[in-house]
C-alpha cells in the first residue's frame, strides 16, 4: 500500500520562483493536511481539508495557497517563494473521526530549499 | 483550546536504561492523543494512541503510554532503551471538532551505547 506520496521530495528554489507540491492518497481519507517542520517548533498546521474541495486554513496559512479538486489529492502552492519558507513539508490523510479511525497517516516529506 | 506541551525538549539515556519522555496536554473534552516518533530525515510514523478505552496503551517497539486524567499527562515510556530509538518524538492531540491535530514541539531522544 502506498498510503500517502509526495511528490518531489526534494526542491531548490530561488526567491520569487512558485511551485507546487503535490500529495496522494489512496485510502479514501476524506480529512488532509499540509504541515511544515521547523527546527524546534514541531509541526504547524499550513492548511488542511474536510472533503473534496474544501479547503481551510491553519495556524501558519500567509503565502501559501492549496486546492483539492479530487478526493485523494491535495495541493500546496508557493506562488512566490521567500527564504522563510526553507523548511520540511508533510501531507497527512486521516480519516472522519470515529472510535476506532483516529490517527493521521503522513508522507516522507517535502525538503524545499529557497536561496 | 487543545494544546500539548512537550517537558523536554531533549532526553539522554544509555542503552539498556528506561526511557521516559513527558507530555501534558490541554483539552476541554476527552481526547485522542497520540505518539509519533520521527527517525532523522524520515517520514512520521505511529508508536501509539490512546482513544478513551483503556488508560495504559501498549505501541511498537516495546513503548507504553498511560493517559492520566487527573494530571492531563500522557507520558511515553519504555523499560529498555535500544540504540535504534534514537529518533524524535512527537506528543499530538486530535482536536475536538475531529479535523486538527496538534503537535508539540518534540523531544530527541539520544541513547548512549
Amino acid at each position: 500500500n502506498a498510503g500517502v506520496t509526495q511528490t518531489p521530495k526534494f526542491r531548490v528554489l530561488k526567491t520569487g520562483q512558485s511551485m507546487t507540491l503535490l500529495c496522494a492518497q489512496d485510502m479514501n481519507h476524506e480529512y488532509m493536511y499540509w504541515y511544515r517542520q521547523d527546527p524546534g517548533m514541531g509541526l504547524r498546521l499550513i492548511h488542511y481539508s474536510v472533503g473534496e474541495g474544501t479547503t481551510a486554513k491553519g495556524e501558519v496559512p500567509d503565502g501559501y495557497n492549496v486546492s483539492r479538486l479530487k478526493k485523494q489529492n491535495f495541493l500546496l502552492g508557493l506562488e512566490s517563494a521567500a527564504p522563510s519558507q526553507t523548511s520540511v513539508y508533510f501531507c497527512a490523510s486521516s480519516n472522519i473521526w470515529t472510535d476506532m479511525n483516529t490517527e493521521a497517516f503522513f508522507g516522507q516529506g517535502t525538503r524545499l530549499t529557497v536561496v | 483550546a487543545q494544546s500539548v506541551t512537550q517537558l523536554d525538549s531533549h532526553v539522554s539515556v544509555s542503552e539498556g536504561t528506561p526511557v521516559l519522555l513527558r507530555c501534558n496536554y490541554s483539552s476541554s473534552y476527552s481526547p485522542s492523543l497520540f505518539w509519533y516518533v520521527q527517525h532523522p530525515n524520515k517520514g512520521l510514523q505511529l508508536l501509539l494512541k490512546y482513544t478513551s478505552a483503556a488508560t495504559l496503551v501498549k505501541g511498537i517497539n516495546g513503548f507504553e503510554a498511560e493517559f492520566k486524567k487527573s494530571e492531563t499527562s500522557f507520558h511515553l515510556t519504555k523499560p529498555s532503551a535500544h540504540m535504534s530509538d534514537a529518533a524524535e518524538y512527537f506528543c499530538v492531540v486530535r482536536g475536538n471538532t475531529g479535523n486538527q491535530f496538534y503537535f508539540g514541539t518534540g523531544t530527541s531522544l539520544t541513547v548512549i551505547p
